[in-house]
C-alpha cells in the first residue's frame, strides 16, 4: 500500500476564506501531482512538481497555488476560496517509471 | 503522447474473466502503456504497465499486440469490488511528463 496522505479529508469552508490542503508521501519520490476532479468527470492535471524547487502549471488551469519546499511535502493553497473551487483534489507521486500512487483525496466544499 | 481509445463502459459476470481493450494506434517506440483504475470516490490505483511483452502481476494480465497498436487488459476472476473506471494510457516511462487520464472504460461486474 502507498503512503501517501492527504488532510483534511473533506473541507467546508465560506467564500473568500484562505485554505491549504496538504499531501505528504513517505516514499521518497520526486515527482508529485496536484489532480482536480469533479464527480463523474475525467481528471485534471492542475500542478505538478519534478523536485524541491520546482512546481509547473499542469493542463488545466487553476486559480491554486503549490509549493515544493521538502521532497515530501506538497501543499496547495487558495488564498480566497469561491464556490467554483468545490471539487475534489487529488494528489499523487510517482516513481521514475511513472507509477503514480495517489492520495484519498481531499473533498472541498465552498459555500 | 499517443491518443488511447477505450470502450466507455462494459459489464462483465462476477467470476468472469474481464477483457478490456485498448487502442493505441499511433504510439512510439519508446512509449509504455499503463492502466490504473479508479473506484468510486477513490483515487486512482496502479495496475500495471508494459513496452512490449506481456505482463502480469497479482492484480491483472497486460496482452500487448505484436505491432503494439492496440493491448487488453484482462482481469481473470472478477469480482464486484472491481468495479471501477479502468484507465489506459501511454507514456514514456522514463520522463518527466505527467499522465494524461482520459475517460476511461467503466467497468460493471454483477453478481
Amino acid at each position: 500500500e502507498a503512503d501517501i496522505y492527504q488532510t483534511p479529508r473533506y473541507l467546508v469552508i465560506g467564500t473568500g476564506k484562505k485554505i491549504t490542503l496538504e499531501c505528504s508521501q513517505t516514499m521518497g519520490h520526486d515527482k508529485m501531482y496536484w489532480y482536480q476532479q469533479d464527480p463523474g468527470m475525467e481528471l485534471h492535471l492542475i500542478h505538478y512538481s519534478y523536485g524541491v524547487n520546482s512546481t509547473e502549471k499542469g493542463d488545466l488551469s487553476s486559480e491554486s497555488t503549490v509549493s515544493r519546499i521538502r521532497t515530501e511535502h506538497f501543499p496547495l493553497t487558495l488564498e480566497s476560496a469561491r464556490p467554483s473551487h468545490t471539487s475534489q483534489y487529488l494528489c499523487a507521486s510517482s516513481t521514475r517509471l511513472n507509477e503514480q500512487f495517489f492520495g484519498p483525496g481531499t473533498r472541498l466544499t465552498v459555500l | 503522447d499517443a491518443k488511447t481509445t477505450q470502450p466507455p463502459s462494459m459489464d462483465c459476470a462476477e467470476g468472469r474473466a474481464a477483457n478490456l481493450p485498448c487502442n493505441h494506434s499511433t504510439i512510439s517506440g519508446n512509449e509504455y502503456v499503463y492502466w490504473y483504475r479508479q473506484i468510486h470516490s477513490q483515487g486512482p490505483q496502479y495496475i500495471i504497465h508494459g513496452l512490449k511483452n506481456n505482463e502480469t502481476n497479482e492484480m491483472a494480465s497486460l496482452i500487448i499486440t505484436e505491432d503494439r497498436k492496440s493491448s487488453t487488459l484482462i482481469l481473470p476472476h472478477a469480482t464486484l469490488r472491481d468495479t471501477a473506471v479502468y484507465y489506459c494510457i501511454v507514456k514514456e516511462a522514463d520522463s518527466w511528463g505527467k499522465l494524461q487520464f482520459g475517460a476511461g472504460t467503466q467497468v460493471v461486474v454483477t453478481p
